[in-house]
């Protein structure tokens, strides 16, 4: 097993509407996760880091469960400019980010 | 602020000839990764250094991958020789410490 898995999707969501990702991990000796965002032939940016107590940036939500070990992103009133790919991220205690295979998001006008 | 910066951005090569790869960080960032990007996926990481360290490199196939730091500045990633599966995205990223990691463009290798 994997560990970091995402549904590597595609999600076809049209504009306005809510959509939320997961993405699980097997290791519990988790320290921190990250968010990620993708465009087609560029290189992944940081969207958010994932707090235990959540965190909102704007449109965008993130959430950490660390009992049913997965994180989640939310985005509301989604954008025709928020097709993307989006990549979790996590840090094992071994100082380096392992990644999952990300989440293929197309937002349909 | 400048990013991180990575050149060439494509190379084109045929197997069995070498082909190396630079990268420049983000001024400050003592940390600087090396991943392998395949399509499809996410990154994997090959390389960590700190400063001039190579801390982590037990991913990196060390037969024909090399990497030095020597000033713990900028990087440098080598194949030699190049395989056909080695074609991917070679993406190098920093960060202060073991904080938010910021990428670079990429250098997309083609071994034919």
């Amino acid at each position: 097993r994997k560990e970091v898995e995402q549904d590597p999707g595609p999600f076809n969501v049209p504009e306005g509407a809510t959509v939320a990702f997961n993405c699980t991990y097997s290791n519990s000796a988790s320290q921190s996760f990250f968010w990620y965002r993708q465009d087609c032939r560029k290189e992944p940016k940081l969207l958010m880091s994932v707090y235990s107590s959540g965190n909102e940036d704007g449109r965008f939500t993130a959430q950490l469960n660390r009992a049913s070990q997965y994180i989640s992103l939310l985005i509301r009133d989604s954008k025709l400019s928020d097709s993307a790919t989006y990549l979790c991220a996590g840090n094992f205690g071994n100082e380096k980010l392992t990644f999952g295979t990300g989440t293929r998001l197309t937002i349909i006008p | 602020e400048a990013g991180v910066v990575q050149s060439p951005r494509y190379k084109i090569i045929e197997k069995k000839q070498p082909v190396a790869f630079w990268c420049n960080p983000i001024s400050g960032h003592n940390t600087l990764y090396w991943y392998l990007q395949n399509l499809g996926q996410g990154p994997e990481l090959l390389i960590r250094y700190e400063n001039e360290e190579a801390v982590d490199d037990s991913q990196l196939p060390k037969d024909r991958f090399s990497a030095e730091r020597l000033k713990g500045v900028d990087s440098t990633l080598k194949i030699q020789p190049a395989e056909l599966g080695d074609s991917a995205v070679y993406l190098c990223a920093s960060s202060v410490g073991y904080n938010e990691q910021f990428f670079g463009p990429g250098t997309r290798l083609t071994v034919l």
